[in-house]
């Protein structure tokens, strides 16, 4: 049982262009949302994060768009830049700030020069 | 400087062997967590823990057995390993913040654990 899926496990994206990475969840309790970033060899950081009580949280070039009646959420970032290129994340949560995240399985961001 | 540090970073052993792994985070932070990233890169919590006490435990094998000496240290030892205890293991730390909440998990490198 699958919670939070990210059905894209790549993207490739044109540097300076719009890169969107998208997840969906199942569980309707799930009430906080947040994106991770993780480069090789490294664990993954923190990167945004949405209450459902908002609809957009916005961060620089990183933007986070939350659709309850879909259970949809996506991650913005505009323009891409090379240093973009890594594995996102996304991960849900019963709760802001609770311990237990439920991850999804990541989708690869290549950003092309 | 590393905040969250794992070790060893990689390990390589065979079925029915006994291993640790070690985890140390210099953040302050006073709970900390094991993840398993398996082969479909699904990233899931395994255990929790808070000042050194069990918070969260996902119905994870017992031949798993966590054990947290200090806040600022959670072991994970693996008994009788299988071929399945394949994968990536993720140590992160966070802070209880006030009303039992807790700021973002900050993780560290991972250990890819194989089992032949």
């Amino acid at each position: 049982d699958q919670q939070v899926k990210q059905n894209s496990p790549s993207l490739s994206v044109q540097e300076g262009r719009i890169s969107i990475l998208n997840c969906d969840y199942t569980n309707s309790m799930f009430d906080y949302f947040l994106w991770y970033k993780k480069y090789p060899a490294e664990g993954p950081t923190f990167l945004i994060s949405i209450s459902s009580i908002k609809d957009k949280n916005e961060d620089g070039r990183f933007t986070v768009f939350l659709n309850k009646s879909a259970k949809h959420l996506s991650l913005h970032i505009v323009p891409s830049q090379p240093g973009d290129s890594a594995v996102y994340f996304c991960a849900a949560s019963v709760g802001q700030g609770a311990q237990k995240l439920v991850f999804g399985q990541g989708t690869r961001l290549t950003i092309n020069p | 400087d590393t905040a969250v540090s794992q070790t060893p970073k990689y390990l390589v052993t065979q079925m029915g062997n006994d291993k640790s792994i070690k985890c140390e985070q210099n953040l302050g932070h006073d709970t900390m967590y094991w993840y398993k990233q398996d082969s479909k890169k699904f990233l899931k919590i395994m255990f929790s823990y808070n000042n050194k006490e069990l918070i969260i435990n996902e119905t994870v094998p017992n031949r798993f057995s966590p054990k947290s000496p200090d806040k600022a240290h959670l072991n994970l030892h693996i008994n009788s390993l299988e071929l399945g205890d394949s994968a990536v293991y993720f140590c992160a730390s966070s802070r209880r913040l006030a009303g039992g909440l807790y700021n973002e998990q900050f993780f560290g490198p991972g250990t890819r654990l194989t089992v032949l």
